[in-house]
């Protein structure tokens, strides 16, 4: 089945420090990838996606790039901001033309960013 | 457009009680989807629906959780007899389209006592 595997948090990092967090997956056909971030106390919302290899998805400075041949989603930002503080989550769905329409997250990592 | 909804943010109850939830998911989505999530945990799976079709549920979902979607619009799901590992958030998704990207609700917290 569907795995998504993301590096264990807290994170604890600086204003303006650079962000990285690793997201590895396995899936049996061509699924979508995803990040969500959730911040305290609310629902998970859309941070980024890709839907094939070499797209990279981007918002608020974050970006990720679709690997297929290492089978990685890694979240990255240049310049991190008190207000990223949050938990993200990777994710992927497979696409449906006989897939699965269930998605698979990974644990969520927490960020924690110190002025 | 309001997004998606969910209907009470915050449910206490006694073990042994049955408790209902509400969705309301965009309206022009024709999946639905609900989940549990636990502290340090990302979202785990209990069913969907396409339209009003129930399409999967988890195996992990005891007998005691029950999900409709008669008009395949709102959403119900229903826990009986609940059990102090019941506590959770229960979060409710919806999308549309091929790559299934998730308009997830604010969740409702179930602590059971």
């Amino acid at each position: 089945g569907n795995s998504v595997t993301q590096m264990e948090g807290p994170v604890t990092l600086s204003e303006e420090a650079f962000l990285t967090i690793n997201c590895t997956y396995t899936a049996t056909g061509y699924p979508s990838l995803f990040w969500y971030v959730q911040y305290p106390g609310e629902g998970l919302q859309l941070l980024l996606k890709a839907t094939k290899a070499d797209d990279k998805g981007s918002n608020k400075g974050f970006e990720a790039t679709y690997r297929k041949e290492t089978t990685s989603f890694h979240l990255e930002k240049g310049s991190v901001q008190v207000s990223d503080s949050a938990v993200y989550f990777c994710a992927l769905s497979d696409q449906g033309g006989g897939g699965s329409y269930i998605p698979t997250f990974g644990r969520g990592t927490s960020l924690i960013v110190h002025p | 457009d309001t997004g998606v909804s969910q209907d009470p943010r915050h449910k206490i109850t006694k073990r042994g009680q049955n408790v209902t939830f509400r969705c309301d998911p965009i309206s022009e989505h024709n999946r639905l989807y609900w989940y549990r999530q636990t502290l340090g945990q990302g979202p785990e799976f209990l069913t969907y629906f396409q339209n009003e079709a129930q399409l999967e549920k988890s195996r992990l979902l005891s007998d005691r959780f029950s999900a409709e979607r008669p008009k395949g619009s709102f959403s119900t799901l229903e826990i009986q007899r609940t059990e102090q590992g019941d506590s959770a958030m229960y979060l409710c998704a919806s999308s549309s389209g091929g790559n299934n990207e998730q308009f997830f609700g604010p969740g409702t917290r179930l602590t059971v006592l």
